[in-house]
């Protein structure tokens, strides 16, 4: 496809169950991001990989959520036993630059609102 | 600590007039500016950036500007659409870091 793809773009679980969100980046990009957007805010960063390299996960709130990119390519978000504070918007982006240049901007999917009941 | 902050939580504007959105950040390290795009229940999207080298970036009807020693970028709209009427969140950057960090967003409203 042309651009990030993200499924499910809804997810509803009860406390305490494992999640696992999917992006599909762009073809060719390089760097990949995961992060969450609370209602009313702005995204927050997550985790970051270049090709299947994790560089910096210093954003994950706690050792519940974990990253993979095996390939290089599609990238797993996993939270295990969900809690309320979960809930959110959470957005994958990639970028054909590696770090940050002019003119490679972050491109992102639509996301997947998580609901956690 | 909020490192980028967008003060006005909402803008509403007539059609056909400037739409002025400003940021301030607090991170001198910061080099590298953009702008997104969120409309409603999708993601948001790249408008235009600014490296810290510039004061000013023009892209068709946005642009942004630059003040370094303030700490203050802001974006231009002219002139303002109907379309143009969504949240638009500034982000900030290092030149060879990774992660953007955002404010949080003011709702443009663009009237007719």
């Amino acid at each position: 496809g042309a651009g990030v793809s993200q499924s499910p773009r809804y997810k509803v679980a009860k406390r305490g169950q494992d999640v696992a969100l999917r992006c599909d980046p762009i073809s060719g990009h390089v760097s990949l991001f995961w992060y969450q957007q609370a209602l009313g805010q702005g995204p927050e960063f997550l985790t970051y990989f270049q090709n299947e390299a994790q560089l910096d996960k210093s954003g994950l709130p706690s050792d519940r959520f974990f990253a993979e990119r095996p390939e290089g390519s599609v990238s797993t978000l996993k939270i295990q036993r969900t809690q309320q504070e979960d809930s959110a918007v959470y957005l994958c982006a990639s970028s054909l630059s590696v770090g940050q240049h002019s003119n490679q901007p972050q491109h992102f999917g639509d996301g997947t609102r998580l609901s956690i009941l | 600590d909020q490192q980028v902050k967008q003060n006005s939580p909402s803008l509403s504007v007539q059609e056909g007039r400037i739409s002025i959105l400003n940021c301030d950040y607090t991170n001198s390290m910061f080099d590298y500016f953009l702008w997104y795009k969120k409309y409603p229940a999708e993601g948001p999207t790249f408008l235009i950036s600014i490296s810290s080298i510039k004061d000013k970036n023009e892209d068709g009807r946005f642009t942004v500007f630059l003040n370094k020693s303030a700490k203050h970028l802001s974006l231009h709209i002219v002139p303002s659409q109907p379309g143009d009427s969504a949240v638009y969140f500034c982000a900030a950057g290092m030149e060879y870091g990774n992660k953007l960090v955002f404010g949080a967003g003011t709702i443009l409203r663009v009237k007719s």
